[in-house]
């Protein structure tokens, strides 16, 4: 059984760049959640997709865009890169739906990016 | 507003023996959950486990089990017998209309 995967696993990039980072939720699950962790840092609720559309989201700027596809993988796009935006981006996938269950997380090992 | 607030950066246990962590939260919303994740030096979140605030009883999973006392928003974290692979980052989380995660508390184990 898949666990949550996630692409790239190290990514570079300089300021004012656009960078896309993907997804791929754990077998059988249908949402799929983003999180920025800065270092030292607790995990940041980016947004949440289920049935394709954005569902929720947290105080990011609109910079930050996401796609899920009818497959239920995602995207989440960032825009206009800042320095202030190199972090460890975690993903993570549930059961949609009302209640726990759609807060145990299965969580991917993340993307790394740096911003120079 | 929902926050989550860990109060310990870092603790030591040895081997086997008993750990506390402490978490405490605040929320308006009457129906929440609470968490418990570790994330491993290798970076996977996991979780370890979850009480629902509807029920009284704690929690419990094998080694681990949690101190819920919802009168005084604190959702403490004690792991029996520590082991070597108890060595992690903790991170508290609360659920209601969003999750959030407290700064974590770093747990070294000591041989």
């Amino acid at each position: 059984d898949a666990g949550v995967t996630q692409s790239p696993t190290h990514l570079i990039k300089t300021r004012g760049q656009q960078v896309t980072l993907r997804c791929s939720p754990k077998s059988g699950h249908d949402t799929v959640s983003w999180y920025q962790q800065a270092l030292g840092q607790g995990p940041q609720f980016i947004f949440q997709y289920y049935e394709e559309e954005e569902r929720q989201r947290g105080n990011f700027p609109d910079r930050f865009s996401g796609h899920q596809f009818p497959n239920y993988s995602s995207e989440l796009n960032v825009n206009a890169l800042w320095l202030g935006d190199s972090a460890l981006y975690l993903c993570a996938s549930s059961l949609g739906g009302a209640g726990a269950r759609s807060y145990e997380q299965y969580f991917g090992p993340g993307t790394r990016l740096t911003v120079t | 507003a929902q926050t989550v607030t860990q109060s310990q950066p870092e603790m030591s246990v040895q081997e086997a023996e008993t750990v506390t962590l402490s978490c405490t939260y605040d929320t308006s919303e009457s129906d929440y959950y609470l968490f418990w994740y570790k994330q491993p030096p290798s970076r996977q979140m996991i979780l370890v486990i979850r009480q629902e605030a509807y029920k009284q009883q704690n929690a419990t999973e094998n080694r681990f089990s949690v101190n819920f006392q919802k009168a005084a928003k604190s959702f403490s974290l004690k792991i029996s017998d520590s082991q070597l692979g108890d060595a992690a980052m903790y991170f508290c989380a609360q659920a209601a209309d969003k999750i959030i995660f407290g700064k974590g508390t770093r747990l070294h184990i000591l041989p």
